[in-house]
């Protein structure tokens, strides 16, 4: 079955400590992305990559980072900076052709700071 | 500055109560508007692409329409399991980025 996953499902996090959320493709998608989801607000975009070990920084990459080691893991790390980051998290991935290019979505994260 | 807007934010129907969702965009450049529909604590599922005015895609009960400013989703005879958050994006040709709204809220009642 192809698809992409992302782990865990929730994550609490306490004041000052960095985490790292998972996402993984098995679609063989060149490009992957990272959004954040607010209540009644629309996607913001974090980080995307179009090809390993390259990635460009979204509308709100303040307080995260990412690596893009292999085709197939896309994991984003919430850093301590991140002023307010409690929000469900969505990982999504596209073929990365030329032209319109349909975005996919993983089922998310939802991360609580306590 | 790239704007989607969507309307209503939230509507509730009756069973068999056909009715429109709409998503209103202000692009530099569209190469695409997506549909797609999100179930509570679950992510985004796409349903449509649209690229160009006087589109229109089907799926079921679904019918996505396309203008040169605004899309419509059209629910034709909805039944409760239409109940959803129906996002829409649309896609900058220059910058290649996808720009939501913040989604319309169905609710739809046996």
């Amino acid at each position: 079955d192809g698809g992409i996953t992302q782990s865990p499902k929730y994550l609490f996090r306490k004041e000052g400590q960095n985490v790292t959320l998972s996402c993984e493709q098995n679609l063989n998608h060149d490009a992957m992305y990272w959004y954040r989801q607010d209540p009644g607000q629309g996607l913001r975009l974090i980080y995307y990559s179009q090809i390993v070990n390259d990635f460009q920084k979204g509308d709100i990459a303040e307080g995260y980072s990412v690596s893009r080691e292999k085709k197939e893991s896309f994991p984003l790390t919430v850093t301590s900076a991140q002023k307010n980051p409690t929000a469900f998290y969505l990982c999504a991935s596209s073929p990365g052709q030329k032209g319109t290019d349909t975005q996919y979505f993983g089922p998310g994260t939802r991360l609580t700071v306590l | 500055e790239d704007q989607v807007t969507q309307s209503p934010e939230a509507l509730r129907l009756q069973e068999g109560e056909s009715s429109s969702l709409n998503c209103s965009y202000t692009v530099s450049g569209l190469r695409g508007l997506f549909w797609y529909r999100q179930d509570p604590g679950k992510g985004p599922e796409f349903l449509f692409t649209l690229y160009s005015a006087g589109e229109e895609k089907e799926k079921e009960r679904l019918k996505a329409t396309l203008t040169k400013k605004e899309s419509f989703l059209h629910i034709t005879a909805p039944k409760p399991e239409d109940s959803a958050t129906y996002l829409c994006a649309v896609q900058d040709s220059n910058t290649g980025k996808l720009i939501f709204g913040q989604g319309t809220t169905l609710q739809v009642k046996p």
